[in-house]
C-alpha cells in the first residue's frame, strides 16, 4: 500500500544551526502537506505543495516538491527556539498518508 | 472561533471500561476524522466521515466506534478499554477532503490502567 517516510526521527541542533527533514512516497502524490506539532500541541498546518518542483518560502522556512511529486522537504535556516516542535508531512495519494515525524530539538 | 473542540481534555479509565470521546465543529465542515497518536509517534486514522450519516474505517479501527448524525459532530466510542488504547486522541474536520487544510481539536489524553 502507499507509505510515507520521513526522516529523520530525531535531529538535535545548535541554535542558529540549519534543520532539514524529508519525506519520500512510495507512489506518486497528488500534493503534500506540512503540519507543526509544538510539545503537548497538537498539529498545526503549514503549507500545501500540489505542483512537481514547487519550492515555497515561509521566513526561515523552506518547502520543496520533488519533479517526480513523490518527495518532499522541509529546511528550517538558523533555528530558534520557537521552532521547536514535531514537523509532519501528510501525502495526498488515493487517500492521505502522515509520515512519522521529525522531532527537532534544540540543544542546551 | 472554536474550530474543532473536543472533550474531555484528559481522562483515566479501568480495564474494560467504556467511554465516548466529544468532537464538534463550527466550521461546517463536512470531513471529519479520528487520530490516535501514540508517545513519540506520528498519527493514525481510526475512522474518518464524509457527511452525515456516512463513516468509514481507517487505519487502526479495531475496539473503536464512531457515528455522524450531524454535520457538526463527531464522537469517538470506546468499547472495553484496553491498556493498548492508551493515547492521545485527536478529532480534525476538513472542507472536502483533496488539498484542504486539515484542522485539529486540542486532543484528548486517554490513559487505560
Amino acid at each position: 500500500g502507499q507509505q510515507v517516510m520521513q526522516i529523520p526521527q530525531y535531529q538535535h541542533v545548535q541554535e542558529g544551526e540549519d534543520f532539514t527533514t524529508y519525506c519520500n512516497s512510495s507512489t506518486t502524490l497528488s500534493n503534500i502537506q506540512w503540519y507543526k506539532q509544538r510539545p503537548g500541541g497538537h498539529p498545526v498546518f503549514l503549507i500545501q505543495l500540489v505542483k512537481s518542483g514547487e519550492v515555497k518560502k515561509q521566513k526561515r522556512l523552506t518547502f520543496q516538491f520533488g519533479e517526480a511529486k513523490k518527495n518532499s522537504s522541509l529546511h528550517i535556516t538558523a533555528t530558534q527556539t520557537t521552532d521547536v516542535g514535531t514537523y509532519f508531512c501528510a501525502g495526498r495519494g488515493y487517500q492521505l498518508i502522515w509520515g512519522a515525524g521529525t522531532k527537532l530539538i534544540i540543544k542546551p | 472561533n472554536a474550530g474543532v473542540t473536543q472533550t474531555p481534555k484528559f481522562r483515566i479509565l479501568k480495564i474494560g471500561q467504556s467511554m465516548t470521546l466529544q468532537c464538534t465543529q463550527d466550521m461546517n465542515h463536512n470531513y471529519m476524522y479520528w487520530y490516535r497518536q501514540d508517545p513519540g509517534m506520528g498519527l493514525k486514522l481510526i475512522y474518518y466521515s464524509v457527511g452525515a450519516g456516512i463513516t468509514d474505517k481507517g487505519e487502526v479501527p479495531n475496539g473503536y466506534n464512531v457515528s455522524r448524525s450531524t454535520t457538526e459532530d463527531f464522537p469517538l466510542r470506546l468499547e472495553l478499554a484496553a491498556p493498548s488504547q492508551t493515547s492521545v486522541y485527536f478529532c480534525a474536520s476538513s472542507y472536502g477532503q483533496q488539498g484542504n487544510t486539515i484542522y485539529f481539536g486540542e486532543g484528548s489524553w486517554l490513559t487505560v490502567v
